[in-house]
């Protein structure tokens, strides 16, 4: 069965620090994956996504990610965090039809210390 | 970017009362949306697609006569939870994609918190 695992429920690095988030996941095919941050009140803004080429993706306010199929992995890292990325971060696979539904791993809090 | 509102963001109703929500494309056309529901701390968990002009599809284990859809026309779609019950309390999110695109690009609502007394 499809899933996403995000293993840190919770964050915190100091603004300026080096930031990454796990992500792994499980797929029978080659998987579409996001990453997609949450803040309150407003709605899921993506931030990256990868379908194939260049396992490296540069996607919006600094982001990037890397794909490693060995490790079924797709972490999120920021070179230099910023207070304002302070967020609920998520990561979700497609299916490889992109039919646009979404499977969600359980969602990364981050919290950035001034 | 395009934009996604629901209506209400945040709602309370008693025990046995139905509670709709709304889900506006506000700047283009939404063929697609989808339902999710999300538990704090929680995943988002899909709830149903909905097509413009046809039935929805609900995932395994949602009760489609429970969670009524309803997408009428290409920018509003809304979700009735029909005799809501405590355990119904959640954070409903929307989300809608133009013409056939996936999900880059889906676009989501800022979400309507529920809460069943």
């Amino acid at each position: 069965a499809q899933s996403v695992t995000q293993p840190d429920i919770h964050i915190t690095v100091s603004e300026g620090a080096s930031l990454e988030l796990r992500c792994n996941y499980s797929y029978g095919a080659t998987p579409y994956l996001f990453w997609y941050v949450q803040s309150p009140g407003q709605g899921l803004q993506l931030l990256l996504k990868y379908f194939s080429g260049d396992t490296l993706v540069q996607g919006i306010k600094g982001f990037e990610a890397e794909f490693k199929r060995s490790q079924s992995s797709f972490n999120l890292r920021k070179p230099s965090v910023h207070w304002s990325d302070a967020a609920e971060y998520f990561c979700a696979v497609g299916g490889s039809s992109n039919t646009g539904k979404l499977i969600f791993g359980q969602g990364t809090t981050l919290q950035v210390k001034p | 970017g395009a934009v996604v509102s629901q209506h209400p963001s945040r709602v309370i109703c008693k025990s046995g009362t139905s509670v709709k929500i709304e889900c506006r494309s506000l700047d283009f056309q939404a063929t697609t949306m989808f339902w999710y529901r999300q538990f704090p701390k929680q995943s988002l968990m899909l709830m149903a697609t909905s097509n413009e002009g046809s039935k929805a599809t609900y995932e395994q284990g949602v009760e489609k006569d429970k969670f009524l859809i309803n997408h009428a026309s290409l920018t509003l779609s809304t979700l009735t939870v029909t005799s809501a019950h405590p355990e119904d309390s959640s954070f409903y999110i929307c989300s809608a994609t133009p013409g056939t695109g996936g999900a880059e690009t889906q676009y989501f609502g800022p979400g309507t918190r529920l809460l069943v007394l």
